[in-house]
Formats: C-alpha cells, sequence, structure tokens
C-alpha cells in the first residue's frame, strides 16, 4: 500500500519563525512535489524535486525553500513564517514511466496558521 | 492565466441520479487529464485519468469524456452515492521535461439524500 506522510496535521506558528515541514514517501519515486491549497485557488505548486538535491521552483516559490538529501524524503522550509503562508500544505510524490505514469500520491496535508 | 478552469465552484445533485463535472483547458500541449477527488482535512486522492489519444476512459461508476477539438473534459458519476461528496479537482500534464501537472480550482459536489 502506497504511502506519502507528512510530519504534522496541524502546525501554529508565530509571525517570523522558521517552519519546516516534512514529507516522507516509501514507493521509491523519483519526484515530489509541494503545493499550497486555499479556498477558491485550488493547488498551487510550491517546489517541485525530480532526483536528491535537485529541485525546481513551481508557481509561487516566494518566500519558501525546500531540501531534498535522501530519496524518499522532501522538505518545505518558510524561512520566516507571515499570516498570508497561512494554509493548506499538501505533499506529493509521483513515479516515472508505466502505467499511470502521471498519477500524484498525495500525503494528508498539514494545516499550517501563522498568528 | 489559468491553464485549466472548473468554472463551477459548487453542484448539488440528487442520490442515485448522474453527477456530471466539466472542465476546460487552454493550453493543446496537454495530453494527460486526471481526476482527484478530495474530502475535508485529506489530501487528494487520485480517481481517473486519460490519455489524449483516447475520448473516453471509464472504470466503474466513473467515466471521463474528453473533447479535444473543445478542449474540455467531464467526469460522469453513475449513480451518484453519498460518499462521492467531495471536492474534485481537475488536472492536466503536458509529457516531457517539465514535471508539473496544473491544476483546476475543484468543484464541490453534494449528493443530496
Amino acid at each position: 500500500d502506497v504511502k506519502v506522510t507528512q510530519s504534522s496535521r496541524y502546525l501554529v506558528k508565530r509571525t517570523g519563525e522558521k517552519v519546516f515541514l516534512e514529507c516522507v514517501q516509501d514507493m521509491d519515486h523519483e519526484n515530489m512535489f509541494w503545493y499550497r491549497q486555499d479556498p477558491g485557488l485550488g493547488l498551487r505548486l510550491i517546489y517541485f524535486s525530480y532526483d536528491v538535491k535537485m529541485k525546481e521552483k513551481g508557481d509561487i516559490p516566494e518566500g519558501y525553500s525546500v531540501s531534498r538529501e535522501k530519496k524518499e524524503r522532501f522538505s518545505l522550509i518558510l524561512e520566516s513564517a507571515s499570516t498570508n503562508q497561512t494554509s493548506m500544505y499538501l505533499c506529493a510524490s509521483r513515479g516515472g514511466g508505466g502505467g499511470g505514469y502521471n498519477e500524484q500520491f498525495f500525503g494528508p496535508g498539514t494545516r499550517l496558521t501563522v498568528l | 492565466d489559468q491553464q485549466v478552469k472548473q468554472n463551477s465552484p459548487s453542484l448539488s445533485v440528487q442520490e442515485g441520479r448522474i453527477s456530471i463535472l466539466n472542465c476546460d483547458y487552454t493550453n493543446s500541449m496537454f495530453d494527460y487529464f486526471l481526476w482527484y477527488k478530495k474530502y475535508p482535512a485529506e489530501g487528494p486522492t487520485f480517481l481517473i485519468s486519460i490519455s489524449s489519444i483516447k475520448d473516453k476512459n471509464e472504470d466503474g461508476r466513473f467515466t471521463v469524456f474528453l473533447n479535444k477539438s473543445a478542449k474540455h473534459l467531464s467526469l460522469h458519476i453513475v449513480p451518484s452515492q453519498p460518499g462521492d461528496s467531495a471536492v474534485y479537482f481537475c488536472a492536466a500534464s503536458a509529457d516531457g521535461r517539465d514535471d508539473k501537472i496544473i491544476f483546476g480550482k475543484g468543484t464541490r459536489l453534494h449528493i443530496l439524500p
């Protein structure tokens, strides 16, 4: 059974704090993604990674950075949290090739509130 | 510029009837389309997909139709069940170096008893 786990389901932080969101997948997938979901805006891609130590900016990378030191782990970092980063954060992974090529598997999400 | 559009934010359908969720896209390079279902406080789960070489794909109660000339796809759920109440996201991707999948804003489906 495929699994993407995220370190926290709910997180409350203060403005200016450094925030780490961790994501781990057990499917040996090459590609991993971080999205945020906001009402009326759908899913927006923050960063993605197609290999260890590789990263690509998505649509809204400002205020975020990422780290991929191991294939199974992809971390999202908020360098200095701001209230407009209050959101649901979703991690996903995707393998390459074969059937269901483009299917992404999502974690349960982290609801982050920045006060 | 929104490349994948779901113009209906919400939809209410009677239990047992057909639910039809619509999605339009603008990028003619998209060649693979997916539907995801999302319950509150959970991550999206993959539902069904279709390649641009097909115009229909069916999986149980779920059928996706693709009209490439109109750049339109739709998801049909027959018959609709209470557990189908969720937010449905349409997504599209273009194969190649760019691994991004573009999501629509979602349609919230309510199945009425």
